[in-house]
């Protein structure tokens, strides 16, 4: 299994308070994204890097900021929490260095509930 | 947009064999994946299809028809712990993202 690590598990929060998830990885990988997973909707990308310091927006970005400044971590805030950020979000990184494959590793996730 | 149909849901019985579709949108497309979630649970790789045609990986194969903009999932030999869902997920190249768009997913119940 990949080494993919995310911090915290689960987390109670409430309205308004800001919120840092944390993904952790051992592969040394360079690419690393953060969706979110809601019923009926799937996993929807927020945020991605593709190097250190080197970070893009996905479809479900705003509300949300990232930083990465080692290769190993990644991390998610949530400046000002909203209840409709009340979800299951999922660290995943790749090895887009080989060209024949785009696939990714999940981390365990962080359940988040905004109150 | 970067449609992904699949079917929500779907049941089979034990030992049996279950085809889970996949549409996508043909524009940009550079590869697409199969994975398996079990509920609580993080996804996990089931396969890659970037050519046309069938990929078998035991009990698991997926095919791919890029001009169609279809693939689906053929689960042989069913067993219950298959009960999860399977999430399609393409990489298209027009997005200007470096990322995968994933399908709802299929929730798979099987049946003894």
């Amino acid at each position: 299994d990949a080494g993919i690590t995310q911090s915290p598990r689960h987390k109670v929060t409430e309205t308004g308070t800001p919120v840092t998830l944390r993904c952790h990885q051992t592969e040394n990988h360079r690419y690393m994204y953060w969706y979110r997973q809601d019923p009926g909707h799937g996993l929807r990308l927020i945020h991605y890097s593709y190097g250190v310091k080197d970070t893009d927006k996905g479809e479900v970005s705003d509300g949300y900021s990232v930083s990465r400044s080692k290769t190993e971590d990644f991390l998610l805030t949530l400046e000002s929490a909203t209840s409709s950020q009340t979800s299951v979000y999922f660290c995943a990184i790749s090895n887009r260095d080989r060209l024949d494959s785009y696939e990714q590793y999940f981390g365990p996730g962080t359940r988040l509930t905004v109150t | 947009g970067q449609n992904i149909d699949q079917p929500t849901e779907m049941t089979a019985t034990e030992g049996a064999i279950v085809q889970i579709n996949c549409t996508y949108q043909t524009s940009g497309f550079n590869g697409l994946f199969w994975y398996q979630q079990h509920a609580g649970e993080a996804p996990t790789f089931l396969s890659y299809n970037v050519l046309d045609g069938l990929e078998e990986k035991g009990r698991f194969s997926s095919f791919l028809s890029r001009s169609k903009g279809y693939s689906y999932l053929l689960l042989k030999e069913l067993q219950m712990k298959d009960s999860a869902s399977y999430l399609c997920a393409v990489n298209l190249s027009d997005t200007g993202r470096r990322a995968l768009t994933f399908g709802s997913g299929t929730r798979l119940q099987v049946q003894p």
